[in-house]
This record gives C-alpha cells, sequence and structure tokens, in this order.
C-alpha cells in the first residue's frame, strides 16, 4: 500500500531554518511527481510546491525564495527546506502524491501531516 | 494565478438530505477540478477528479459536475460519516484549492 511519512516539524524562531521529509513507500517513488499542501490551524489547504519525476520545481508565490523542495530518489524521500520562517507559516505541512492520470493530474495520495510551529 | 471560490463556507444538514457545494475559478479551468474531504485531524481524501470521475472507493451518493468556470459538488442521502470539510482543487494550471465547506448535522 502506498504510504508517506513526514517527519522534522517542530518549534522554530521567526528568520530560522526547517527541514522536513517524507519518506514514502508502496509504490516506485522515482516516478512520480510529488508535492507539498499546508493548512494553518483551523484555515484552509494551500499547496506550497512541486518537484517533479525529474526534478523540476515549481512554488507558491508566498514561499518562492525561501523554501525549496527537493527529493532523493534512491532514499525514497522527499524533503522541504524552509527558510527564513515567518509566522504566517506556522502550518501542517503534508506530502501528497501526483497521481498518474495522464496529463494533468490531481493529488491522490497524502501523508499524515507534520506540524510548523514557528513562534519567538 | 486562479483563484477559486467556493460556496458555501458552512453548511448544516439532516440525516438523507441532499447538499451541494458550488466552486466558481477565476477563469475557464477546463474541468480539471478534483474534490476531497478533510476529517478533523486527517489528511484529506480525494473523491472526484476531472469532474464527475469517482475515484476508487468513492460511494455514489457522491458526484460532480461542471464546466468552463463553474463546477459543483453533490452528496445526495447525507450519512453520519459525509460529516466532514470539503474541498475543490483546480489543477489545470498549477494547483489553488477552494475555502471549503464545513458540513454539519442539523
Amino acid at each position: 500500500a502506498v504510504q508517506l511519512v513526514e517527519s522534522g516539524g517542530g518549534l522554530v524562531q521567526p528568520g530560522k531554518s526547517l527541514k522536513l521529509s517524507c519518506s514514502a513507500s508502496g509504490f516506485t517513488f522515482s516516478s512520480y511527481g510529488m508535492h507539498w499542501i499546508r493548512q494553518a490551524p483551523g484555515k484552509g489547504l494551500d499547496w506550497v510546491a512541486y518537484i517533479s519525476s525529474s526534478s523540476g520545481t515549481v512554488y507558491a508565490d508566498a514561499v518562492k525564495e525561501r523554501f525549496t523542495i527537493s527529493r532523493d530518489n534512491a532514499k525514497n524521500t522527499l524533503y522541504l527546506q524552509l527558510n527564513s520562517l515567518k509566522s504566517e507559516d506556522t502550518a501542517i505541512y503534508y506530502c501528497a502524491r501526483r497521481a498518474n492520470y495522464g496529463g494533468f493530474s490531481p493529488f491522490d495520495y497524502w501523508g499524515q501531516g507534520v506540524m510548523v510551529t514557528v513562534s519567538s | 494565478d486562479i483563484q477559486m471560490t467556493q460556496s458555501p463556507p458552512s453548511l448544516s444538514a439532516s440525516l438523507g438530505d441532499k447538499v451541494t457545494i458550488t466552486c466558481q475559478a477565476s477563469q475557464n479551468i477546463n474541468k480539471y477540478i478534483a474534490w476531497y474531504q478533510q476529517k478533523p485531524g486527517k489528511a484529506p481524501r480525494q473523491l472526484i477528479r476531472y469532474t464527475s470521475t469517482l475515484v476508487s472507493g468513492t460511494p455514489s451518493r457522491f458526484s460532480g459536475s461542471g464546466s468552463g468556470r463553474d463546477y459543483s459538488f453533490s452528496i445526495s442521502n447525507v450519512e453520519s460519516e459525509d460529516i466532514a470539510s470539503y474541498y475543490c482543487l483546480q489543477y489545470d494550471n498549477l494547483w489553488t484549492f477552494g475555502g471549503g465547506t464545513k458540513l454539519e448535522l442539523k
């Protein structure tokens, strides 16, 4: 079964950095694009970043220049480097798999999420 | 960037009711809309893709329709397990969620 497990969250001060990981299993990780999506406490979902199977990347405007998505196919792991963190980055961060329906595709499988709290 | 306006923000229904949620895109999204269900403390679960295609495991009481800029999602015969928040997602040009709809029991 497809499984995505995030880790690396926690409490961090404004302006500091954090690196999130998402360990994937149950599918051929290298063949799939992957996303990070976040949800602020009590709020809706916001797409954050995408990395294709060939490591092309796209970012939401709110995190461009501060966050970096990457992947290690040998380790079946997705990463999100969060730099220059702001209080508004406080959220649950989910990794999700891009579905392979051909052409444009939404997200099919999600991890359970990891909490990032930015506060002094 | 494409904006998704989802309504209503909240909805109260009795068991057995039919409920409908709408999403309007800021431009034509060519039917590239998906719908997700999220229960408290859980990750979202995909229900529908490409406007009206139910993904495996989605009960037939869920349905979707629409075209161009305007889309809708319905649950016929609401059951207690359907109490959750629902989100639309456009994936025609990058990815944008609607603001969500919280479905509660009347």
